[in-house]
C-alpha cells in the first residue's frame, strides 16, 4: 500500500461548482497534512495545511481531516478556471519529523 | 523578496560526470528538502535537513549526496550521474517541521545522457 493515495483524475468541473479532491494515507501516526497546487511547468505552492480533525477554511478552500478514517480532503468552492492545476496531497510521517510523502496528484480542470 | 533559488535551471550532462545543484533560501528556514518529480510517480523526497549538519534520507537517496554546512544552503550532489537520474528536481524550505510556509525553488531540469 502506498503511503499517500489520491483519487485518480483528471477531475473536470464547471466554473462555480465545488471541486472535491481526496487523499488517504497509511501511517496512522501522521499528524501533519498539506495540500499543494502545481500549475503546469511551475513549482508546487502550499495552499493549505491541517493538523486537527475537522474542517479548516481559508477563503474558497476548505481542508477536511478525519484521522480515524485516515482521510484528508480539499474542497474548492466557486471553482474558477484559474484553479485548473494539479493538486498534491502531502503527509508528514508520524514518527519522523520532516519526512514528507506526496500523493501522485489530481489534475483539476475548471471549464468556463 | 522571500525565495528559494536553485541553480542551474536546466542541465544536460553525461553519465558519470559529477555535478552539483545549488539551493539557497533567504528566509532563515531551519528545514530544507530535495525532491525529484517524474511523470506518473509524483514528488519523491530525496534528502531533507532539519537544521545545520542534520540530514536524513528520504524515499530515493541512492546516487545522491547532500550537505548542510550553512543554514541558507543545501546543495544536491550527484557523484556519478546515470540516465535514471534524469528528472525535474525541486528544493524546498520551511520553518520547523513539515510544510508550514513551505517555499519551493523554481526547479532544475536535469538530463543525463
Amino acid at each position: 500500500q502506498k503511503e499517500v493515495e489520491q483519487n485518480s483524475g483528471p477531475l473536470s468541473v464547471p466554473e462555480g461548482a465545488i471541486a472535491s479532491l481526496n487523499c488517504t494515507y497509511s501511517d496512522r501516526g501522521s499528524q501533519s497534512f498539506f495540500w499543494y497546487r502545481q500549475y503546469s511547468g511551475k513549482s508546487p505552492e502550499l495552499i493549505m495545511f491541517i493538523y486537527s480533525n475537522g474542517d479548516k477554511e481559508d477563503g474558497r478552500f476548505t481542508a477536511q481531516l478525519n484521522k480515524a478514517s485516515q482521510y484528508v480532503s480539499l474542497l474548492i468552492r466557486d471553482s474558477q478556471p484559474s484553479d485548473s492545476a494539479t493538486y498534491l496531497c502531502a503527509v508528514e510521517k508520524g514518527s519522523t519529523l520532516g519526512r514528507l510523502y506526496f500523493g501522485r496528484g489530481t489534475q483539476l480542470t475548471v471549464w468556463p | 523578496e522571500a525565495q528559494v533559488t536553485q541553480n542551474p535551471r536546466y542541465l544536460i550532462t553525461v553519465t558519470g560526470k559529477k555535478l552539483t545543484v545549488t539551493c539557497s533560501q533567504n528566509m532563515n528556514h531551519e528545514y530544507m528538502s530535495w525532491y525529484r518529480q517524474d511523470p506518473g510517480l509524483g514528488l519523491r523526497q530525496i534528502y531533507y535537513s532539519m537544521n545545520v549538519e542534520v540530514t536524513d534520507k528520504g524515499d530515493v537517496p541512492e546516487g545522491y549526496k547532500v550537505s548542510r554546512k550553512e543554514k541558507r544552503n543545501f546543495p544536491l550532489i550527484l557523484e556519478s550521474p546515470s540516465p535514471n537520474q534524469t528528472s525535474l528536481y525541486f528544493c524546498a524550505s520551511s520553518f520547523a517541521q513539515g510544510g508550514t510556509e513551505a517555499f519551493f525553488g523554481q526547479g532544475t531540469r536535469l538530463t543525463v545522457v
